[in-house]
């Protein structure tokens, strides 16, 4: 059954860098996946998506602190120089025909 | 500019029915896949059903058999229809666009909130 996985939490400090991580079910290690943001009290929004080869492409708008990497069925989001904007809720989302499947979401706290 | 906006959103009580609205801009609906996505209080997004451009309809187990999807093309907008509404169901639902040729969404609307409670 396709899934994907994600750490609840998350922190780092201002100006720091944080990874944070997807990881995709057994049997799915190639499926492209996409991250969304999602600050508080509203909408989510579109970041990337991420290839198996850790190819990504970016949303509109989106800067270039965020970028996107992929090791086996491990698929991350990086976010560089880190802003008191960053601290939000972050969820990787994939699919399958018939199937949108979203992981649990990390929350990121920046310190 | 693409948008999704939501609406039709209320209170509604146990076994009561709703149906909410997906109104497009900068894009046909019957061309790309659209999706409904709710967030629970305090919860994270869950994925509740999809359009494809060619017609078909899926939807996630917790709401098959109780949902369903229509289409208004001259008003260029998506119906969710809730049916048999549960108390479990109170989220915030969000309609989403998906990207032409892969299954991830691109464009989020803002949201519309359904109650369901006696």
């Amino acid at each position: 059954q396709l899934m994907v996985t994600q750490s609840p939490s998350a922190s780092a400090s201002l100006g720091a860098s944080v990874k944070l991580t997807c990881t995709l079910t057994s049997g799915h290690s190639n499926y492209v996946i996409a991250w969304h943001q999602q600050r508080p009290e509203k909408g989510p929004r579109f970041l990337m998506k991420v290839n198996s080869d850790g190819s990504h492409t970016k949303g509109d708008g989106i800067p270039d602190r965020f970028s996107g990497s992929s090791s086996g069925a491990e698929r991350y989001l990086t976010i560089s120089s880190l802003q008191s904007e960053d601290e939000a809720d972050y969820y990787c989302q994939t699919w399958d025909t018939g199937i949108r499947v979203f992981g649990g979401g990390t929350k990121l706290t920046v310190l | 500019e693409v948008q999704v906006v939501e609406s039709g959103g209320g209170l509604v009580q146990p076994g009561g029915s709703l149906r909410i609205s997906c109104a497009a801009s900068g894009f046909t609906v019957t061309s790309y896949y659209i999706s409904w996505v709710r967030q629970a209080p305090g919860k994270g997004l869950e994925w509740v059903s999809v359009f494809y451009r060619g017609g078909s309809t899926y939807f996630a187990d917790s709401v098959q058999g109780r949902f369903s999807i229509s289409i208004d093309n001259s008003k260029n907008t998506l119906y969710l229809q809730m049916n048999s509404l549960r108390t479990e169901d109170t989220a915030m639902y969000y309609c989403a666009r998906e990207n032409v040729q892969l299954g991830f969404f691109e464009y989020w609307g803002q949201g519309t909130l359904l109650t369901v409670s006696s």
